[in-house]
């Protein structure tokens, strides 16, 4: 049972553009939602997160969108660049009850391609 | 360079034989998770340490895996009587006491011939 779910397994977008990637999760006890960033030949690499008390967090080029009646979270990237290519990883943890650290559910990731 | 360590990044070896993986992750963390990956999914949880001691073993991990942290510092990741299945490759990430941040390293690949 996938409890992160990211339907768009690639991505193509023109560079200067907006590049949209979606998430779906199925676990309501879910409370904290992340974005990793992978290269090929590397591990994946913290981008952005989002507390679920908030619907909006911005870092640069990156705003995550969380909607917590849908169970949909999205990433958008502005303006998208060349060395933006690369999966991306939706993941979303909820504090443990019996375990003192939060469990982290990783999508299966969208490979995005960014056209210069 | 004072990232998560991970040795060796490529390892093969024939079907039936023992391997280990070690990580070093970055020195102010004492938790350090273990994580596999395939072909098209995303990192599937397998084990996590806080400092030496292991508190949590996915039903990933069968009785032919398994992990030590044996002074809260570097871990080894033991895989006994390898099968083709447990090609993957195999991440090791670290994170301070407080946080949801993990990082990563490059990981290990292992192909079981």
């Amino acid at each position: 049972d996938q409890q992160v779910k990211q339907n768009s397994p690639s991505l193509s977008v023109q560079e200067g553009r907006i590049s949209i990637l979606n998430c779906d999760y199925t676990n309501s006890m879910f409370d904290y939602f992340l974005w990793y960033k992978k290269y090929p030949a590397e591990g994946p690499t913290f981008l952005i997160s989002i507390s679920s008390i908030k619907d909006k967090n911005e870092d640069g080029r990156f705003t995550v969108f969380l909607n917590k009646s849908a169970k949909h979270l999205s990433l958008h990237i502005v303006p998208s660049q060349p060395g933006d290519s690369a999966v991306y990883f939706c993941a979303a943890s909820a504090h443990g009850v019996k375990t003192s650290y939060d469990k982290v559910i990783f999508g299966p990731g969208t490979s995005l391609s960014v056209i210069p | 360079d004072t990232g998560v360590s991970q040795n060796p990044r490529h390892k093969i070896t024939k079907r039936g034989q023992n391997v280990t993986f070690r990580c070093d992750p970055i020195s102010e963390h004492n938790r350090l998770y273990w994580y596999r990956q395939t072909l098209g999914q995303g990192p599937e949880f397998l084990t996590y340490f806080q400092n030496e001691a292991q508190l949590e073993k996915s039903r990933l991990l069968s009785d032919r895996f398994s992990a030590e942290r044996p002074k809260g510092s570097f871990s080894t990741l033991e895989i006994q009587r390898t099968e083709q299945g447990d090609s993957a490759m195999y991440l090791c990430a670290s994170s301070p006491t407080s946080g949801n941040i993990q990082y990563f390293g490059a990981g290990t690949r292992l192909s079981v011939l």
